[in-house]
């Protein structure tokens, strides 16, 4: 597609519930990342994948959190037993290339999810 | 550890008059620096990017300017324009991007 298309824009959930988010990045870009921007703050790295694989995990906060990327293309972010805490913005970016190289990462608007 | 954060948060500018939004960050190894703009209910939006080799790089009324020495990266725009009000976040990318906190550009008209 023209962009990255992330899905749904608005998420309300009740605490305790679980929450899949789904990016649709870029056709062709190999690397998709993950991001969790809070109210006021700048995003915050959560995960990203190259292809299929996913080479990094480390701002994941909790294993409730958890991404997959299947085929290599589209992606879910899947957070289970949602907290309070949890409520944010997710943003997903692709990129053309690999990690290793200069990435200008586009980003799609964002799930906005509320968790009550 | 490495950090990335901007100076103000907050910035006031006549339309028509260029802004200055500055950035400083604390890893001396970063070799590459990227500005974002977010309006509100969009993602980030890349507007200009330089590697470390570069002290200076244009764009479409765009320049950002690096100084290795102070760690230190501003983004400049010349003749500001309403649409130009958001939310400005410098980021690094080693590969993943650590982004500050933002600076929020007002416009008056």
């Amino acid at each position: 597609g023209a962009g990255v298309s992330q899905s749904p824009r608005y998420k309300v959930a009740k605490r305790g519930q679980d929450v899949a988010l789904r990016c649709d990045p870029i056709s062709g870009h190999v690397s998709l990342f993950w991001y969790q921007q809070a109210l006021g703050q700048g995003p915050e790295f959560l995960t990203y994948f190259q292809n299929e694989a996913q080479l990094d995990k480390s701002g994941l906060p909790s294993d409730r959190f958890f991404a997959e990327r299947p085929e290599g293309s589209v992606s879910t972010l899947k957070i289970q037993r949602t907290q309070q805490e949890d409520s944010a913005v997710y943003l997903c970016a692709s990129s053309l290339g690999g990690p290793t190289g200069p990435n200008v990462l586009t980003f799609g608007a964002g799930s906005r999810l509320t968790v009550l | 550890g490495e950090s990335v954060g901007l100076h103000l948060p907050t910035l006031s500018v006549q339309e028509g008059d260029n802004s200055i939004i500055n950035c400083a960050y604390s890893n001396s190894a970063s070799d590459y620096f990227i500005w974002y703009k977010q309006e509100s209910g969009k993602g980030p939006q890349f507007i200009i990017d330089i590697r470390s080799n570069m002290d200076k790089r244009q764009g479409q009324r765009v320049t950002v300017l690096l100084n290795k020495t102070v760690k230190h990266l501003s983004l400049q725009i010349a003749a500001t324009q309403p649409g130009d009000s958001a939310v400005y976040f410098c980021a690094e990318n080693f590969p993943k991007l650590s982004f500050g906190a933002g600076t929020t550009v007002t416009v008056r008209a």
